[in-house]
């Protein structure tokens, strides 16, 4: 079956650092999503990736799906408290099921 | 848009009575509602598929009888944990794909999420 790795697997950083996390795959997507979910609440849809090669960006936030289409990976920039929380990089697959990796834990220290 | 709700919030139960999860797509319709279980430190695991009108496909090693699924409209999906026991306790997770009017059909919105305790 498909893998699909994160990484890091946790962020410790200084408010105002930039941030860079990344997804890779065994398998070709088509689609690759971030989300990010904060304690006790659901995955918040961040941004959804459609094409290889396409950078996207939303505020501090952008992501670039893999020319190869195997990788995709997150940039924050001048990270802030609220940014804490789980970054998570499920890709759909067949019948729009989407998998998850392990996520990237990041926190941020004032 | 694309809001998606969750009721209730948590709840606490005792062990061998049944408990039932709502969701609801707020602002747009959702043939496609997915259920997901999540331990603490843990990712989304799916554990079905839910399609209206028609029965609920389940992910390999959920128990259909356990976890009941309907999804009677196009913006109501419902979990039923029957017999709940204190393994069942975890936080369940809907999310609903909203349709071609309403977004590309890859993306799913996520509810708030259900947080079950079974003492």
């Amino acid at each position: 079956g498909q893998q699909l790795n994160q990484s890091p697997q946790s962020m410790f950083i200084q408010e105002g650092e930039d941030v860079s996390m990344n997804c890779t795959s065994s398998s070709i997507f088509n689609t690759w999503l971030w989300y990010k979910q904060e304690p006790g609440e659901g995955p918040v849809l961040l941004i959804a990736l459609y094409k290889a090669g396409e950078l996207t960006s939303n505020g501090r936030l952008t992501a670039q799906f893999g020319i190869t289409r195997k990788d995709s990976f997150l940039n924050i920039s001048a990270s802030i408290p609220s940014d804490v929380g789980i970054y998570f990089c499920p890709t759909a697959s067949s019948g729009d099921k989407l998998t998850f990796g392990t996520g990237t834990r990041l926190a941020v220290r004032p | 848009g694309a809001v998606v709700s969750q009721h209730p919030s948590w709840v606490i139960c005792k062990s061998g009575t049944s408990v039932k999860i709502e969701c609801r797509s707020l602002d747009f319709q959702a043939t496609t509602m997915f259920w997901y279980r999540q331990f603490p430190k843990q990712s989304l695991m799916l554990m079905a598929t839910s399609n209206e009108g028609s029965k609920a496909t389940y992910e390999q090693g959920v128990e259909k009888d356990k976890f009941l699924i309907n999804h009677a409209s196009l913006t109501l999906s419902t979990l039923t944990v029957t017999s709940a026991h204190p393994e069942d306790s975890s936080f369940y997770i809907c999310s609903a794909r909203a349709g071609l009017a309403g977004g590309f059909t890859d993306t799913q919105y996520f509810g708030p999420g259900t947080r079950l305790t079974v003492l």
